[in-house]
């Protein structure tokens, strides 16, 4: 079973931030939190990632809270190509079996 | 260049048919997987193969069998289908344990 939870939808104005939560209780201290997104009749696509320390690159900003039980993924500035289901996910990074167990995820509808 | 490419892109065959759908990665990873993702949206990874070991093999049917000619390539061969295999069936390969590309995905629909 997905080691997360997270909304079912979400709603977005284009052109604002998206905020994404992720709650990960159970977080053991060498899990990683990643997110994925797919879009809409394609293959998963790989967003971010991280342990402890707040993450940023060109797609998004991770926030993981001090207690690493809850997460926050950030769009800064987001458009309608955003409209997708994004997954959270824990997992150890150095799993020999690279498992990534997979939850519902959160569908984000960028509206105009 | 597609990084990671599947054939076909949709596949629809009878109950009791063997069918296989191909992939293969340009990107030089050790390790390729194959998700099925069922009609609740949930993915569920079936196999992976790192330098031609099999790695992961979750309760899978084995009508289902994975083959490796080498690290490109990883097949997925499926004997006898049944309804409850209809499906879309995704690849992807990593070289290390962070990122995972996945391809196109292959629609499966058993009539």
């Amino acid at each position: 079973d997905a080691k997360t939870t997270q909304p079912p939808s979400m709603d977005c104005a284009e052109g604002r931030a998206a905020n994404l939560p992720c709650n990960h209780s159970t977080i053991s201290g060498n899990e990683y939190v990643y997110w994925y997104r797919q879009i809409h009749s394609q293959g998963p696509q790989y967003i971010i990632h991280g342990l402890k320390n707040n993450e940023t690159n060109e797609m998004a900003s991770l926030i993981i809270t001090e207690d690493r039980k809850s997460s926050t993924l950030i769009l800064p500035h987001a458009t309608l190509r955003d409209t997708a289901v994004y997954y959270c996910i824990v997992r150890a990074e150095f799993d020999s079996n690279y498992q990534l167990i997979w939850g519902a995820g959160t569908k984000l509808i960028i509206k105009p | 260049d597609t990084a990671v490419s599947q054939t076909p892109k949709y596949l629809v065959t009878q109950m009791g048919n063997d069918k296989s759908i191909k992939c293969e990665q340009n990107l030089g990873h050790d390790t390729m997987y194959w998700y099925k993702q069922d009609s609740k949206k949930f993915l569920k990874i079936m196999f992976s193969y790192n330098n031609k070991e099999l790695i992961i093999n979750e309760t899978v049917p084995n009508r289902f069998s994975p083959k490796s000619p080498d690290k490109a390539h990883l097949n997925l061969h499926i004997n006898s289908l049944e309804l409850g295999d209809s499906a879309v069936y995704f690849c992807a390969s990593s070289q290390t344990s962070v990122e995972q590309f996945f391809g196109p995905g292959t629609r499966l629909t058993v009539l």
